[in-house]
C-alpha cells in the first residue's frame, strides 16, 4: 500500500532564502508524482508534475526532482517570497488508471 | 489548465439535512473524482465519478451517504446525506486529463467549504 509523508510539517523562513520541500513515499513503481499549492481554505493549485521516467521539471521559481528509486521528491523554492506562503501537498499515482496519494503536506510561511 | 467551478462555494447546515455540491468543467472529461478535507488535514478520495455507470467508492464511503451523479462528461454532482457535524469538510472535484493532454495533471475546483451544526 503506497504511503506519502511530507516533511516537516510545518517551515517558516525568512524572505529572499531558497528552501526545500521534502516527499517520500514507500512504492517506487509510480505513474507520475504532482506538486500541488493550497491556500488556506481554497482548493488545490497544480505546480509541477513529473512523470515517471522524468528527473525534474522546472517552473519560473520552482524545481521539482524525482529518485523514485529512493522513493523521493524534492520542491526547491529560489528567492522565497512572502506569497509562496502556503501549504504545499504531493500527490504520487502509482499507475495510469488509478487514483492519486496525497501527503499530508507542508505549511509554509514566509516572513518579510 | 482546466477552468472547474463548484457550488456552493460554502454553507452552513442543520444536522440530519442533505446538501447537493455541483461541479462544473469547461471542457469534457473522462475522469471526475470527489474529496474531502477535513480540517487541518490532508485530501481523501470519496469516490471516482464515470459518465454512463456507478461511482466507484473508496473504502469508507457508501452510496447511500454520498450519492454522486455524472450526467455528461462535464458535469458531476456530490450529495452529502443526513448531515452531521462530523461533515463539517471541505468537499473538493477534481478531472484529469487523459494522457497527451496537460499530461494527466489533475486539477481541482475551488472546493466547497460546509459546516454542519
Amino acid at each position: 500500500k503506497q504511503e506519502v509523508t511530507q516533511i516537516p510539517a510545518a517551515l517558516s523562513v525568512p524572505e529572499g532564502e531558497n528552501l526545500v520541500l521534502n516527499c517520500s513515499f514507500t512504492d517506487s513503481a509510480i505513474y507520475n508524482l504532482q506538486w500541488f499549492r493550497q491556500d488556506p481554505g481554497k482548493g488545490l493549485t497544480s505546480l509541477l508534475l513529473i512523470q515517471s521516467s522524468q528527473r525534474e521539471q522546472t517552473s519560473g521559481r520552482l524545481n521539482a526532482s524525482l529518485d523514485k528509486s529512493s522513493g523521493r521528491s524534492t520542491l526547491y523554492i529560489a528567492a522565497s517570497q512572502p506569497g509562496d506562503s502556503a501549504t504545499y501537498l504531493c500527490a504520487v499515482k502509482n499507475s495510469s488508471a488509478s487514483k492519486i496519494i496525497f501527503g499530508s503536506g507542508t505549511r509554509l510561511s514566509i516572513r518579510p | 489548465s482546466a477552468v472547474i467551478s463548484q457550488k456552493p462555494s460554502r454553507d452552513i447546515c442543520q444536522r440530519g439535512t442533505s446538501l447537493t455540491i455541483q461541479c462544473q468543467v469547461d471542457s469534457q472529461v473522462t475522469m471526475m473524482f470527489w474529496y474531502r478535507q477535513q480540517p487541518g488535514q490532508s485530501l481523501t478520495l470519496i469516490a471516482t465519478a464515470n459518465q454512463g455507470s456507478e461511482a466507484t467508492y473508496e473504502s469508507g464511503f457508501v452510496i447511500d451517504k454520498f450519492p454522486i451523479s455524472r450526467p455528461n462528461l462535464t458535469f458531476s454532482t456530490l450529495t452529502v446525506s443526513n448531515m452531521s457535524p462530523e461533515d463539517s469538510s471541505i468537499y473538493l472535484c477534481s478531472v484529469e486529463f487523459p494522457s497527451g493532454r496537460y499530461q494527466e495533471t489533475q486539477y481541482f475546483g475551488p472546493g466547497t467549504r460546509l459546516l454542519v451544526l
